[in-house]
């Protein structure tokens, strides 16, 4: 079966902190798809990013990066240089097995100005 | 484009009425899903669909019933609400590849009393 662990639920940071969310996951599946959500205060919920268990070059963009790895089974969330606009509840989710999305938890960040 | 569109977005009903959520997506995906967010528990998976006329129990199915007799449109229906389901229900749709993104509506308030 398949599991995702977020096993932080609250982080607060202070602005221009970097800050690391952790997720962990669990399938028997060769072929996976990860990925990242962010929901905002204003309710949506928003795609950050798509990783496939072929890939594990860690991907950056702007303030944000992704690790993969594979032999952890684990796929983080770095923000860099935190905002106050960064604060937001968010989700990693696992694709495999053409089963419905699995998601974590959540990790409600708060970075404080 | 219009996305994943929610009706309504905000409601309140009493204990015993019944009500159906419209879900409607524009971007010719086979699949769709029903969530509830509640604090803590992260997205659960109510009810889903693989295509049209196809439905689907998720994790948290009982009190609901779903049906979908177009694509781009998946209906969640209350035959008797209760005071437990009372939460934020959030539609989203994507098609079967694992690279395809999942993408949400902006979500369903409902209080009942």
């Amino acid at each position: 079966a398949q599991k995702v662990t977020q096993a932080q639920t609250e982080i607060s940071v202070v602005e221009k902190e970097d800050v690391t969310l952790d997720c962990v996951y669990e399938t028997r599946d060769t072929t996976y798809y990860l990925f990242w959500y962010k929901q905002p205060p204003s309710g949506e919920l928003v795609f950050l990013i798509r990783r496939n268990s072929f890939d594990e070059q860690n991907e950056i963009s702007g303030r944000y990066s992704w690790n993969f790895q594979k032999s952890t089974s684990s796929f983080n969330f770095t923000i860099t240089a935190s905002q106050v606009v960064d604060s937001a509840v968010y989700f990693c989710a696992l694709y495999s097995g053409n089963t419905p999305l699995v998601f974590g938890k959540g990790t409600r960040l708060s970075v404080i100005a | 484009n219009a996305g994943v569109t929610q009706t309504p977005k905000f409601r309140v009903l009493k204990t015993g009425q019944s009500m159906t959520l419209l879900c409607a997506q524009d971007m010719n995906h086979e699949y769709m899903y029903w969530y509830r967010q509640d604090p803590g528990m992260g997205l659960r998976l109510i009810h889903y669909s693989v295509g049209e006329g196809t439905t689907a129990k998720g994790e948290v199915p009982d009190g609901y019933n779903v049906s979908r007799l177009k694509k781009q449109n998946f209906l969640l229906g209350l035959e008797s609400a209760a005071p437990s389901q009372t939460s934020v229900y959030f539609c989203a749709s994507r098609n079967p590849r694992g690279t395809d993104t999942q993408y949400f509506g902006p979500g369903t308030r409902l209080t009942v009393l």
